[in-house]
């Protein structure tokens, strides 16, 4: 695999649940990304995160808060949710983001919004 | 922003036929195109990246090739296999500053045994 891994897998919740999503990357990589894939659009990058520090945020809900404790991990927190945010999150990481360096991408978490 | 378009949507082929896909770009500045291939329950996997310098790179079954003038590139892959099946991206960058990957909507490729 890639060496980016995404829990859990799938999700259902609520819309007034909160959950998080984890990410973890084992490619001694110093960027991370939130990424949202719904059906038949393009992937929508949500936040980029350097060296723990969030340098992007893609005017995102608040009801979407990421978290970047350290390099190698990323969390996304879940709260009061809408059906339409129903889609498959993807993480990815990469080297850094101001350089030319492939983002590797985990295998996402299906997420349910009831 | 930049703005990525990609077609077709669906791809269907015969085994040992080529696969074409396109995409079209925007932003002049952008000089960094990969190719990212999603299977079936996994994130995207690169397969091949070319950088403005380039007009085409190969790697065994799959080439890239890129013509800056009209602002577009296209994915080759030739002697399809059943293995190719998957959802196929392009996307566009500036290799350098703040600008992250900007995706096309993505082309399901069914290749037919």
């Amino acid at each position: 695999e890639t060496g980016v891994t995404q829990t859990p897998r799938h999700l259902v919740m609520g819309m007034t649940n909160k959950k998080s999503l984890k990410c973890e990357q084992h490619l001694g990589h110093n960027a991370m990304y939130w990424y949202k894939q719904s059906a038949k659009k393009p992937l929508e990058l949500m936040f980029v995160y350097n060296f723990k520090e969030q340098t992007e945020n893609n005017s995102v809900p608040s009801r979407f808060s990421p978290e970047c404790p350290n390099s190698s991990h990323l969390f996304l927190h879940l709260h009061t949710l809408q059906p339409e945010d129903s889609a498959l999150y993807l993480c990815a990481s990469s080297q850094d983001p101001w350089t030319r360096e492939t983002q590797y991408f985990g295998p996402g978490t299906r997420l349910l919004v009831l | 922003g930049e703005n990525v378009e990609q077609h077709p949507s669906t791809l269907s082929v015969q085994e040992g036929d080529s696969a074409v896909i396109k995409c079209t770009y925007s932003d002049s500045a952008s000089n960094y195109f990969p190719w990212y291939k999603q299977e079936l329950g996994k994130g995207p996997q690169l397969i091949i990246d070319i950088r403005s310098n380039v007009g085409e790179k190969k790697d065994q079954r799959i080439a890239v090739t890129l013509n800056k003038t009209a602002k577009h590139f296209s994915l080759h892959i030739t002697e399809t296999q059943p293995e190719d099946s998957a959802v196929y991206f392009c996307a566009a960058s500036i290799d350098t500053g703040r600008r992250a990957l900007t995706f096309g909507s993505g082309t399901r490729l069914q290749v037919q045994p």
